[in-house]
């Protein structure tokens, strides 16, 4: 692993369904972030988490939760997927103590049909 | 965190200079200015990082006004790979962020 590993890398899900997004770093960053992007919309903030054992909202977190029990993983969790939850998803690390920029992950697409 | 203005689109010769501003009049003293950039649809790349300092990476440049309402990312010489949505956003180094990315500026390198 190097950086951000994000996983499934797409995946289409029947509406109603659970599904949970996977996120695992391995640069030992404190935060850790979830966003979506949508065409028009630019990225904007899920949940986030400052260090372990912590989390917060951000600017669109109905419909989703996140833990964070360790360092390195942050998943992401649609427990009754809609819709409109279709949409392209990024983890994101920072070195908040170094006051680094974000690392980004690839992403992962889902489509909820 | 202060919010940031930026065009929504520019295009650039390639081999030209690329200059794209970004506008941030709310900017507190602690705030520094960080650039990303996002190619088709990978995730967004770390670019360069200011406070009131021009700075100068491999990457880019940055241009930081003395009253730091506003900067301008340059990409010396612009090449075709370069075309990408750009970011612009101010925060906090260190610590709590909570940071929200907006629509960017869509750079267009033209052969």
């Amino acid at each position: 692993i190097a950086g951000i590993t994000q996983a499934p890398t797409s995946q289409i899900l029947a509406a109603g369904r659970r599904m949970t997004l996977r996120c695992t770093q391995d640069m030992r960053h404190n935060a850790m972030y979830w966003y979506r992007q949508d065409l028009g919309l630019g990225l904007r903030l899920i949940h986030y988490s400052n260090t372990a054992g912590t989390t917060g909202k951000g600017e669109v977190p109905d419909g989703y939760s996140v833990s964070r029990a360790n360092t390195d993983d942050f998943p992401l969790t649609l427990a009754s997927a809609v819709p409109s939850q279709t949409s392209v998803y990024f983890c994101a690390t920072r070195d908040s103590d170094r006051g680094s920029g974000y690392t980004f992950g690839s992403g992962t697409r889902l489509t909820v049909v | 965190d202060a919010k940031t203005t930026q065009p929504t689109s520019m295009d650039c010769a390639e081999g030209r200079a690329a200059n794209l501003p970004c506008n941030h009049s709310t900017i507190s003293g602690n705030e520094y200015v960080y650039w990303y950039r996002q190619i088709h649809s990978q995730g967004p790349q770390y670019i360069i990082h200011g406070l009131k300092n021009n700075e100068t990476n491999e990457m880019a440049s940055l241009i930081i006004t003395e009253d730091r309402k506003s900067s301008t990312l340059i990409l010396p010489h612009a090449t075709l790979r370069d075309t990408a949505v750009y970011y612009c956003i101010v925060s906090r180094s260190g610590g709590y962020q909570k940071v929200t990315f907006g629509i960017g500026t869509k750079l267009q390198v033209i052969p």
